[in-house]
């Protein structure tokens, strides 16, 4: 089993509609769990970071835990084409030396 | 605020040259990582450096990589000698100090090619 788990996708969702991006991670003393985006050949941006069970909201990114479920989730509202990109989750467990650990990542096409 | 520097951002070898990388972190962050990108996956770490003190290689092969952050700001990435399978994303990534909670920001990588 992977550390943590995405699917690959792709995801792809109409321009307008909420994306949902989803991640599991296996290590349940993981404390802090990051989202990064990355384009094309470029590197990857981090886009959103959560440390407590619920949701928080950033513009149109909204993330969300769940420590006991060892889930984390990523929506993306009113999808624009500009967001087509592949998503990494990132998990860091204070274990493991806060060792940031990456997902495969999905990508995900917004269709016009 | 200026991102995380690397250069170069391309590099073509044949199999069995050295090669190097360089980055230089955001001012002020402590911490620096290096981190292997292969296609279709996520960034692993190679090592992680604590101001000058690497305090995380177990991921680095050590019989052909090696690293230094001698002053405890930039810090260089060599390879010696390349191999075919090291064809990959080479990325430096910066954070104010590795607490558990310290959020890392990438440098655009070097893209690396081994003929």
């Amino acid at each position: 089993q992977k550390e943590v788990e995405q699917n690959s996708g792709p995801l792809s969702v109409p321009e307008g509609a909420i994306a949902s991006l989803n991640c599991t991670y296996s290590d349940r003393g993981s404390q802090s769990f990051f989202w990064y985006r990355q384009y094309s050949g470029k590197s990857p941006e981090l886009i959103m970071s959560i440390y407590s069970n619920g949701d928080k909201e950033d513009g149109r990114f909204t993330a969300q835990l769940n420590k006991a479920s060892q889930y984390v989730s990523l929506l993306i509202r009113d999808s624009q084409p500009s967001d087509s990109a592949t998503y990494l989750c990132a998990v860091k467990t204070a274990n493991a030396g806060n060792m940031l650990t990456f997902g495969g990542g999905t990508r995900l096409m917004v269709k016009p | 605020e200026a991102g995380v520097v690397q250069s170069p951002r391309y590099k073509i070898i044949e199999k069995k040259q050295p090669v190097a990388f360089w980055c230089n972190p955001i001012s002020g962050h402590n911490t620096l990582y290096w981190y292997l990108q292969n296609l279709g996956q996520g960034p692993e770490l190679l090592i992680r450096y604590e101001n000058e003190e690497a305090v995380d290689d177990s991921q680095l092969p050590k019989d052909r990589f090696s690293a230094e952050r001698l002053k405890g700001v930039d810090s260089t990435l060599k390879i010696q000698p390349a191999e075919l399978g090291d064809s990959a994303v080479y990325l430096c990534a910066s954070s104010e100090r590795d607490r558990g909670y310290n959020e890392q920001f990438f440098g655009p990588g070097t893209r690396l090619t081994v003929l």
